[in-house]
């Protein structure tokens, strides 16, 4: 079946460093993959929507100067967290859809990032 | 916006026995798509079943079903012969037809009691 590999699967970074966590379609094309937030014991939250060559389209709230996303192919996704501060310190979630599936969403295994 | 709802945070279950986990959603569309996710401790989303709106019988996989209320907007997950390894936090999903975006639940978690 379809595979989504997140890389990494958890980061420890300072405060006022970027971190980007890569998500990638490893046996099938991605024109749309998403970008999801979740916070301890709670759901996931759609932070973006990105589509390949194109501007990600964010959801109301989410600052998109700060979490940089980038969509350069069909198979690779990145989410950059810049100047990341402690309060973004949560788990990060891509999903990526499978065109030729008949259903064809699939999630990465996460990163939990860590800002100390 | 849609909005799902999933009104039990915790539910324990013996070995062996059956659950059903609730979830109830919100929307004007009349063409959607609904999901029950898995998410271990391991914290990768798993698919265990879907629904489509438009179709009247209840979806099974294996040892999980649901029961698909569309008037009363409702969708439950029952659990059969429920295990070890079904202990997890359980997310309801909605996902519009034509749409991309999934609106999650808060989630239940489930334990499993050997």
């Amino acid at each position: 079946g379809a595979v989504v590999s997140q890389h990494p699967s958890w980061v420890i970074c300072k405060s006022g460093t970027s971190v980007k966590i890569e998500c990638r379609s490893l046996d099938f094309q991605a024109t749309t993959m998403f970008w999801y937030r979740q916070f301890p014991k709670q759901s996931l939250m759609l932070m973006a929507t990105s589509n390949e060559g194109s501007k990600a389209t964010y959801e109301q709230g989410v600052e998109k100067d700060k979490f940089l996303i980038n969509h350069a192919s069909l198979t690779l996704s990145t989410l950059t967290v810049t100047s990341a501060h402690p309060e973004d310190s949560s788990f990060y979630i891509c999903s990526a859809r499978d065109l030729q599936a008949n259903y064809g969403y699939t999630f990465g295994s996460g990163t939990r990032l860590t800002v100390v | 916006a849609q909005t799902v709802t999933q009104s039990q945070p915790e539910m324990s279950v013996q070995e062996a026995e059956t659950v059903t986990l609730s979830c109830t959603y919100d929307t004007s569309e009349s063409d959607y798509y609904l999901f029950w996710y898995k998410q271990p401790p391991s914290r990768q989303m798993i698919l265990v079943i879907r629904q489509e709106a438009y179709k009247q019988q209840n979806a099974t996989e294996n040892r999980f079903s649901v029961n698909f209320q569309k008037a009363a907007k409702s969708f439950s997950l029952k659990i059969s012969d429920s295990q070890l390894g079904d202990a997890a936090m359980y997310f309801c999903a909605y996902r519009s037809a034509p749409g991309n975006q999934f609106y999650f639940g808060t989630g239940t978690s489930l334990t499993v009691i050997p």
